[in-house]
């Protein structure tokens, strides 16, 4: 079965400076996606950064960027130039390729952004 | 607006009463599931469902049910009601083929004392 883990339950930045927060994960299959989702306050799930593990190139949204490691299924998440909108609760997920396959996420990493 | 909609987004009921949490999306989504989000577990899947009339079991499916009659709603049922149910839930929806992005609900907040 895919695990993911997340083994930092908390972490600070203050404000402007760069974050990076850790995911590894377990699996067997080849091919497949690796997701990091934000929860604010308001609890709503919302996509932050996408990876298609066939693709050797970091994904990047604007201030946000990954480390992709197959080799290591490392998946860590840099924040740059951290915004106080940035704290929240951050979830690294994987999916395998295929119809029927579920989300599989880590426990967490709950940031605060400090001024 | 694309958009996955729950309700109540807050309940909180007894052991035993039987209650179902909505879930409606409108974006001719084939795929929906429904997770619980408990802390220090991260969000576990419940139940899945690839398209009308087809359903089947997440990791954590004892004490749910669900139903899937039309392709837009995909309703979570507890029967019976325990408090270890008092959880997060969410509804969540994706196309089924390639690494479509999935859309969750806002997340209901259910207490059972």
């Amino acid at each position: 079965a895919q695990t993911v883990t997340q083994s930092q339950p908390e972490m600070s930045v203050q404000e402007a400076e760069t974050v990076t927060l850790s995911c590894t994960y377990d699996t067997s299959e080849s091919d497949y996606y690796l997701f990091w989702y934000k929860q604010p306050p308001s609890r709503q799930m919302i996509l932050v950064i996408r990876q298609e593990a066939y693709k050797q190139q970091n994904a990047t949204e604007n201030r946000f960027s990954v480390n992709f490691q197959k080799a290591a299924k490392s998946f860590s998440l840099k924040i740059s130039d951290s915004q106080l909108g940035d704290a929240a609760m951050y979830f690294c997920a994987y999916r395998r390729t295929g119809t029927a396959s579920k989300l599989t996420f880590g426990t967490g990493t709950r940031l605060q952004v400090t001024l | 607006e694309a958009q996955v909609t729950q309700n109540p987004r807050y309940l909180i009921t007894v052991t035993g009463k039987k209650l179902t949490v909505t879930c409606s999306q409108n974006m001719n989504h084939e795929y929906m599931s429904w997770y619980r989000q408990d802390p220090g577990l991260g969000l576990r899947q419940i139940y899945y469902s690839m398209n009308v009339e087809v359903t089947d079991k997440g990791d954590v499916p004892e004490g749910y049910k669900v139903s899937r009659k039309e392709k837009r709603n995909f309703p979570l049922i507890l029967e019976s009601p325990s408090p270890n149910q008092t959880s997060l839930y969410f509804c969540a929806s994706r196309h089924l083929a390639g690494g479509h992005e999935q859309y969750f609900g806002p997340g209901t907040r259910l207490t059972v004392t």
